[in-house]
Order: structure tokens, then C-alpha cells, then sequence
């Protein structure tokens, strides 16, 4: 059971967008902790895509945005390519257990 | 740029301690900006946080792990190291090193992982 709950799949056809949920508590993205993203493609590692909330790392395009409200954030994907198809991760902080917490992850299906 | 590295055994028996290291090249990992963390991934499961350390020595743990995790770092060798004892078979999964911005605590650089399987 993750302390941060997303939907474990999502999906949408090329040109589409989509988004991902992250649902927090007031111990974590509710106490205004950042909330992060990460893309996850098949067999890789995982890679840095959205941090503090809503800023994009050096090379990641703007088809990618995030934003966080209360105790939720959201990840946006438009213009949907088949090289988008992964799992993707939301993750914060959270005071209660003094950790790194991260969502289940979230598939990704470009149909 | 900063690369890291993981490495140590794929196979570890039950009951015994898992031990890994992660070398940090490119960059030092004295830098007073970063975590060093472990995180591993069960197959076709989830990211589940394991600790960190500090350039200073100072270490977090996840509390469900906190018994049984050990992270040291070594700066004169760029290294961090993970020790995870009294593994079980749901110890088995990928383990990666990475670097945890002190400033928002993002996971900005990730080694490559490395698969760990407990089983005799």
C-alpha cells in the first residue's frame, strides 16, 4: 500500500492527452512538500521528468507538465507519442515517516 | 556529469546480509548538496525508498527497513554502500543508487540498478 495513490493505468491514442493523478495526505503533498514525477521506460531506470511540482529538467519536452493543488498533483501529458509508453512515478515527502514516499506508478498505454 | 554506478552480489542466500555499493563518478560525493539514497523495485512492482546518507556520515532509514539497513559511505573511494541483513525472498528485487537533492529531495541521477535475488 503506497502512501501516495495513483490510478494503476492509464491510456490515450497518439496526438491525445492524458493525465495521471497523485493523491496525497496532509503529512506529505498536502503539507507542501514538493511532488516530483519520474518516467520509467522498459527496463531502465527511472528518470527524473517533473520536479517541484511543475519545473521540467533540462531536455525533457513541454508535452510534459505538472501542478499540484491541496493534497493532490497531477501529471499532464499532451500530444501523446508511442515513445511516451512507460510507467510513470509521482513522489514527496512525508513527515510522518520522515521519508522519500512514492506512488504505485502508473502505466501508460499509447493505443 | 555525475554518473553512478551499483555493483555486489545477484544472488544472496535467506537469512543472510545483502551488501552493494554504489560508486559516484563525475562529480564528488563530498558535494554538500546531495543524499546519497538507495531504492529498490520488486519485480513488476512499485519504488519503495530503503535510506540514505549524508556526506557527513549523518543516515536515514526507511522505518519498515530500519531494523535490518546499514548505508555507509566511503568518500575517499566515491563509494556509498547498502547492507540489508536477515534477507528473505521478498528482498528480491532491482536495487538502485541515486542522488537526492537536498533542497526538494528529487532523485535528479540514477545508477543503472542491479538485480539482487534471494534464494539457496
Amino acid at each position: 500500500q503506497s502512501v501516495l495513490t495513483q490510478p494503476p493505468s492509464v491510456s490515450g491514442a497518439p496526438g491525445q492527452r492524458v493525465t495521471i493523478s497523485c493523491t496525497g495526505s496532509s503529512s506529505n503533498i498536502g503539507a507542501g512538500y514538493d511532488v516530483h514525477w519520474y518516467q520509467q521506460l522498459p527496463g531502465t531506470a527511472p528518470k527524473l521528468l517533473i520536479y517541484g511540482n511543475s519545473n521540467r529538467p533540462s531536455g525533457v519536452p513541454d508535452r510534459f507538465s505538472g501542478s499540484k493543488s491541496g493534497t493532490s498533483a497531477s501529471l499532464a501529458i499532451t500530444g501523446l507519442q508511442a515513445e511516451d509508453e512507460a510507467d510513470y512515478y509521482c513522489q514527496s515527502y512525508d513527515s510522518s515517516l520522515s521519508a522519500p514516499v512514492f506512488g504505485g506508478g502508473t502505466k501508460l498505454t499509447v493505443l | 556529469q555525475v554518473q553512478l554506478q551499483e555493483s555486489g552480489p545477484g544472488l544472496v542466500k535467506p537469512s543472510q546480509t545483502l551488501s552493494l555499493t554504489c560508486t559516484v563518478s563525475g562529480g564528488s560525493i563530498s558535494s554538500g548538496s546531495y543524499y546519497w539514497s538507495w531504492i529498490r523495485q520488486p519485480a513488476g512492482k512499485g519504488l519503495e525508498w530503503i535510506g540514505r546518507i549524508y556526506t557527513s556520515g549523518s543516515t536515514n532509514y526507511n522505518p519498515s527497513l530500519k531494523s535490518r539497513v546499514t548505508i555507509s559511505v566511503d568518500t575517499s573511494k566515491n563509494q556509498f554502500s547498502l547492507k540489508l541483513s536477515s534477507v528473505t525472498a521478498a528482498d528480491t528485487a532491482v536495487y538502485y543508487c541515486a542522488r537526492e537533492r537536498l533542497q526538494d529531495d528529487a532523485f535528479d541521477i540514477w545508477g543503472q540498478g542491479t538485480m539482487v535475488t534471494v534464494s539457496s
